[in-house]
């Protein structure tokens, strides 16, 4: 069973920095693409931003409203996935989800809430 | 960017009848390596993470009741509810998994009626 759990969620202050981790278990995680989506209080799905796997180049990929601020690296002796935050702006609040991606989406994170103040 | 655009934005179905959400696509997202197109439809109840329903236009995840359907080809899909019970409550979204930025639907809340 496909099993994310994301942590590292919390408070901070715009401008601000937070990194976001999600430890993956219950599938090949080293040949998994690995995305992070998000989630506005009360609004709909986001796609956040991709890494493929190694074979691949672990090339990463971008919603055009974090490019140059987030970053997402992976750790497959770890079977972790994780979103470097910087430059935070409160259009950030929302909650991380950590998806799995092998020949189709086959899971998600519970989700981990990052919340951006003034 | 590929735009993906469901619809009803809400619906209301009696129990036991059927419940259909439509989605499209502005670009047919077909992988030439499978010749399958990635879209997948999700299933989100209050509190949730979205549960996966139906990958590749049509295949049901493995636990998904058989009463949920998907269809489609091109740039139009839907997502059938055969018999509607009231655990099916929840907002759905389908999503082309093809080309990043991989994008959703607005969503979809389906209600008793």
């Amino acid at each position: 069973e496909v099993q994310l759990v994301e942590s590292g969620g919390g408070l901070v202050k715009s401008g601000g920095s937070l990194r976001l981790s999600c430890a993956a278990s219950g599938f090949s995680f080293s040949d998994a693409w690995m995305n992070w989506v998000r989630q506005a209080p009360g609004k709909g799905l986001e796609w956040v931003g991709q890494i493929k796997r190694k074979s691949d180049g672990e090339a990463t990929e971008y919603a055009a409203p974090v490019k140059g601020r987030f970053t997402i690296s992976r750790d497959d002796s770890e079977n972790t996935l994780n979103l470097q935050m910087n430059s935070l702006k409160i259009e950030d609040t929302a909650v991380y989800y950590c998806v799995a991606e092998y020949w189709g989406i086959i899971g998600w994170g519970q989700g981990t809430l990052v919340t951006v103040s003034s | 960017d590929i735009v993906m655009t469901q619809s009803p934005d809400s619906l209301a179905v009696s129990l036991g009848e059927r419940a259909t959400i439509n989605c499209r696509s502005s670009q047919i997202a077909l992988y030439s390596s499978n010749n399958k197109i990635c879209l997948a439809w999700y299933q989100q109840k209050p509190g949730q993470p979205p549960k996966v329903l139906i990958n590749w236009t049509s295949t049901r995840e493995s636990g998904v009741p058989d009463r949920f359907s998907g269809s489609g080809s091109g740039t139009d899909f839907t997502l059938t509810i055969s018999s509607l019970q009231a655990e099916d409550v929840a907002v759905y979204y389908c999503q082309q998994c093809y080309s990043t930025p991989y994008s959703f639907g607005q969503g979809t809340k389906l209600e008793i009626k």
